[in-house]
């Protein structure tokens, strides 16, 4: 079975900051996503930015970047030049390869961005 | 519609009651999933669609646990005789065929009192 650990339960960063959420995993499966989903008040989750294991470049979204080390089974996200309505939990979830399997969520970051 | 549509948005209900949730996916998804967010908690898979089956129905808690799709569009899950550990935002997801990005609706918040 596999398993997304986040070790930061809340975690706070000026406006115009850089903040990095760490994530690692455990799988014994070799091809697999990874993803970062954002939660705000509304309860809606959404995509933030996805990463193929098959891939050695790390995913960009803009602002948001990841350092993914397969080896290490680590998958961090950074938010660069913060905002005030990044301000949301922030989900690490693993999915096995070949699309419509479920995803096994994190925990949770609560991360609060201060103006 | 656009998105993801779960009804009702919150429910509260006494101890014992059965409640019904239901989930509308966007058009076209054929796969659809229900999670369960429990206070400080994260997401726990409860069950898979494709189509009208659920080949995955792993994370079902306990048979007060059910959930049936039809016509390979909305979906209703039901929990009988609620319990007060019930109690927790139930999120639905829908995404096509063999693709990874899932969207999700914006949940129910259930609460058993």
């Amino acid at each position: 079975a596999q398993t997304v650990t986040q070790s930061q339960p809340e975690m706070s960063v000026q406006e115009a900051e850089t903040v990095t959420l760490s994530c690692t995993y455990d799988t014994s499966e070799n091809n697999y996503y990874l993803f970062w989903y954002k939660q705000p008040p509304s309860r809606q989750m959404i995509l933030v930015i996805r990463q193929e294991a098959y891939k050695q470049q790390n995913a960009t979204e803009n602002r948001f970047s990841v350092n993914f080390q397969k080896a290490a089974k680590s998958f961090s996200l950074k938010i660069s030049d913060s905002q005030l309505g990044d301000t949301a939990m922030y989900f690490c979830a693993f999915m096995k390869g070949g699309g419509s399997e479920k995803l096994v969520f994190g925990k949770g970051t609560k991360l609060t961005v201060n103006p | 519609g656009a998105g993801v549509s779960q009804s009702p948005s919150n429910k509260v209900t006494e101890k014992g009651k059965d409640v019904e949730l239901r989930c509308d996916p966007i058009s076209g998804h054929t796969a659809l999933y229900w999670y369960r967010q429990s206070l400080g908690q994260g997401l726990e898979f409860l069950i898979y669609f494709q189509g009208n089956s659920a080949p995955d129905k792993s994370g079902l808690p306990s048979d007060r646990f059910s959930a049936e799709r039809t016509g390979g569009s909305v979906s209703t899950l039901t929990i009988q005789r609620t319990q007060q550990e019930d109690s927790a935002v139930y999120l639905c997801a829908s995404s096509l065929r063999g693709k990874t990005e899932a969207f999700f609706g914006q949940g129910t918040r259930l609460t058993v009192v």
